[in-house]
């Protein structure tokens, strides 16, 4: 059972393109929705946090439309820095017990932007 | 300066031996997790824990055990029953208040049996 699904890419685009991430899930109790960024061999970091239907933080725009259990990130201007994996990660709801829910974590997107 | 630490960076294990995994972390988060990476693959939830002297079961938590002794430390053993321990461990935390549940991440540390 595929329960936050990614394209793979990866992604190959040109400094100063525009790209966009999708991501979908399957459990409509879902909670809450991020957005993480992982180096490779590196920890992965909380690119942002998706609050109601998106918000955006300088180049970076996310969107979520729950009728549709869809979430997207789209980045402007790609700098070379941007190159990484995205991974959509979506808090479901408590499933094992405690308080807060637990976070599922899709295979992630690769970007990698080209001089 | 806060944050979560994780060591060792690498482990190599022959097969058959236990070994723990330390995570610490001063950010004065209640909550910890412990997660596996595999190449290709998402991580996965192994243990995690929301108050000291207590953890719950993730997915896969066959071959693993954890103790949550102090709020600052959540180690992790892997145990031999664990039959294929090869991958990037992670372990995060988060504030027990944040209805989102946004977690931080140490380092991670690579885990080779030999």
């Amino acid at each position: 059972r595929k329960e936050v699904e990614q394209d793979p890419g990866p992604f190959n685009v040109p400094e100063g393109a525009t790209v966009a991430f999708n991501c979908t899930y399957s459990n409509s109790a879902s909670q809450s929705f991020f957005w993480y960024r992982q180096d490779c061999r590196k920890e992965p970091k909380l690119l942002m946090s998706v609050y109601s239907s998106g918000n955006e933080d300088g180049r970076f725009t996310a969107q979520l439309n729950r009728a549709s259990q869809y979430i997207s990130l789209l980045i402007r201007d790609s700098k070379l820095s941007d190159s990484a994996t995205y991974l959509c990660v979506v808090n479901e709801g408590v499933r094992y017990g405690g308080s807060q829910g637990n976070l599922i974590f899709g295979k992630g997107t690769k970007l990698s932007v080209k001089p | 300066d806060g944050g979560i630490t994780q060591s060792p960076k690498y482990l190599f294990r022959k097969e058959g031996q236990n070994v723990t995994l330390s995570c610490e972390q001063n950010l004065n988060h209640d909550a910890m997790y412990w997660y596996r990476q595999d190449p290709g693959q998402g991580l996965r939830l192994i243990y995690y824990s929301q108050i000291v002297n207590d953890f719950q079961k993730g997915d896969i938590a066959e071959g693993y055990s954890v103790s949550r002794e102090k709020k600052e430390s959540f180690p992790l053993t892997v145990t031999s029953a664990q039959k294929n321990p090869t991958a990037f461990y992670l372990c995060a935390s988060s504030t027990s208040g944040s209805k989102y549940n946004e977690q931080f991440f140490g380092p991670g540390t690579r885990l080779t049996v030999l």
